[in-house]
């Protein structure tokens, strides 16, 4: 039973580029999450993606925006990268949009020069 | 705003020297308090739920607690291998609210 995955897991950007980091959630579930999560500090949440569409967001400007697809993998996107962009990027699956027991992949390193 | 505190930021123990974990929680109204464990490079991995104060949770060396206002997590005769960070997150009731995560702690057990 494949896990959730991510993909790729590392990236390197320069100011201003644009990324886009891809996610497959665990067999079963439909509900993908995006986290960010900065060097010594938990988590923070960018927004949840649930038959196909955005359905809650977090405190993250309009550069970050995301898809869900038929299959429910997802993808985010970020344009115009800044330093403060580098950090981890996580993706979480849950079923039925629930958050109880999400599932983790291993994250993105995104690192931004 | 869902806000959470935990503490310490960093512990290290000898092998076998049980201690606990604290994570304090401001939230309205509490849908569930959740524990990650975190590995370093790796996404975090679910250890448990709690939903009502009293509650408690165990999983090999590790029991969850909860209170009104804050939860626990002991750790019992610690092995090396429970080195990691340990995260703990909050969801208020309304509606799917995302998980509001805390810092961490970061435990070294030593041998």
């Amino acid at each position: 039973d494949a896990g959730v995955t991510q993909s790729p897991t590392h990236l390197i950007k320069t100011r201003g580029q644009q990324v886009t980091l891809r996610c497959s959630p665990k067999s079963g579930h439909d509900t993908v999450s995006w986290y960010q999560q900065a060097l010594g500090q938990g988590p923070q949440f960018i927004f949840q993606y649930y038959e196909e569409e955005e359905r809650q967001r977090g405190n993250f400007p309009d550069r970050f925006s995301g898809h869900q697809f038929p299959n429910y993998s997802s993808e985010l996107n970020v344009n115009a990268l800044l330093l403060g962009d580098s950090a981890l990027y996580l993706c979480a699956s849950s079923l039925g949009g629930v958050d109880e027991k999400l599932f983790f992949g291993s994250g993105t390193q995104l690192s931004v020069l | 705003e869902d806000q959470v505190t935990q503490s310490p930021e960093a512990l290290r123990l000898q092998e076998g020297e049980s201690s606990s974990l604290n994570c304090s929680y401001t939230v309205s109204g509490l849908r569930g308090l959740f524990w990650y464990r975190q590995d370093p490079g790796k996404g975090p991995e679910f250890l448990f739920t709690l939903y009502s104060a009293g509650e408690e949770k165990e999983k090999e060396r590790l029991k969850a607690t909860l209170t009104k206002k804050e939860s626990f997590l002991h750790i019992t005769a610690p092995k090396p291998e429970d080195s990691a960070t340990y995260l703990c997150a909050v969801q208020s009731p309304s509606g799917n609210t995302p998980l509001v995560f805390g810092k961490g702690t970061r435990l070294s057990v030593i041998a």
